[in-house]
């Protein structure tokens, strides 16, 4: 069975500095998705980064990068030039080719401080 | 309306009521998610909808009865729930395909307090 785990239950930064969510996982098969969402408070949970297990280049969108080990099963996002609006909760996903069923961790919620 | 819709929006309801969620999407997709997201916990899958038709069901109980009528609508009828279903109920969405998964659309959520 698929397994996801968030070892920070709640972190904080300052504004405008660097941040790393740390997430593992643990699975036999070779072809998967890992993906971190984000949900702010009260707010719908969207799609921050997504990253394909076949793919050597760590993903990145703007503020947000991915250190994706795959050795390791280890998948760390890092928020640079941390904003308030980024104070949320973002929660590490995994999903296996070509199968609906998607794994979550537990979540880490951020908070980010003026 | 665009994305994903959900109502009501907040529930209170006994142990002995029967009470229906509804998810909407607006996005075309042609599949749907059940989720339960409880304090602490990952987020657990309770039921996906490819094209209208149950492709998982992950032993969720029989108290739980999702329906989908239609690739746009997703119901969860509730009946005889227990204080430990309170939770926040997410609907999902996503355009099923071969190849790379595509993103879930989740809205807003349902939160839901049995007593």
């Amino acid at each position: 069975a698929q397994t996801v785990t968030q070892s920070q239950p709640e972190m904080s930064v300052q504004e405008a500095e660097t941040v790393t969510l740390s997430c593992t996982y643990d699975t036999s098969e070779s072809n998967y998705y890992l993906f971190w969402y984000k949900q702010p408070p009260s707010r719908q949970m969207i799609l921050v980064i997504r990253q394909e297990a076949y793919k050597q280049q760590n993903a990145t969108e703007n503020r947000f990068s991915v250190n994706f080990q795959k050795a390791a099963k280890s998948f760390s996002l890092k928020i640079s030039d941390s904003q308030l609006g980024d104070t949320a909760m973002y929660f590490c996903a995994f999903m296996i080719h070509n199968n609906n069923d998607m794994r979550f961790g537990a979540g880490t919620r951020l908070t980010v401080k003026p | 309306e665009t994305g994903v819709t959900q109502t009501p929006r907040h529930l209170v309801m006994g142990m002995t009521n029967k009470k229906s969620l509804k998810c909407e999407q607006h996005l075309g997709h042609n599949a749907m998610y059940w989720y339960k997201q409880s304090a602490k916990k990952p987020l657990e899958l309770m039921f996906v909808y490819n094209f209208k038709e149950q492709t998982e069901n992950n032993s969720v109980p029989s108290r739980f009865s999702p329906e989908c009528p239609n690739s746009s609508h997703l119901f969860l009828h509730l009946h005889t729930l227990q204080p430990e279903d309170s939770a926040l109920y997410l609907c999902a969405s996503s355009q099923d395909g071969q190849g790379a998964p595509n993103e879930q659309f989740f809205g807003p959520g349902t939160r839901l307090t049995v007593l």
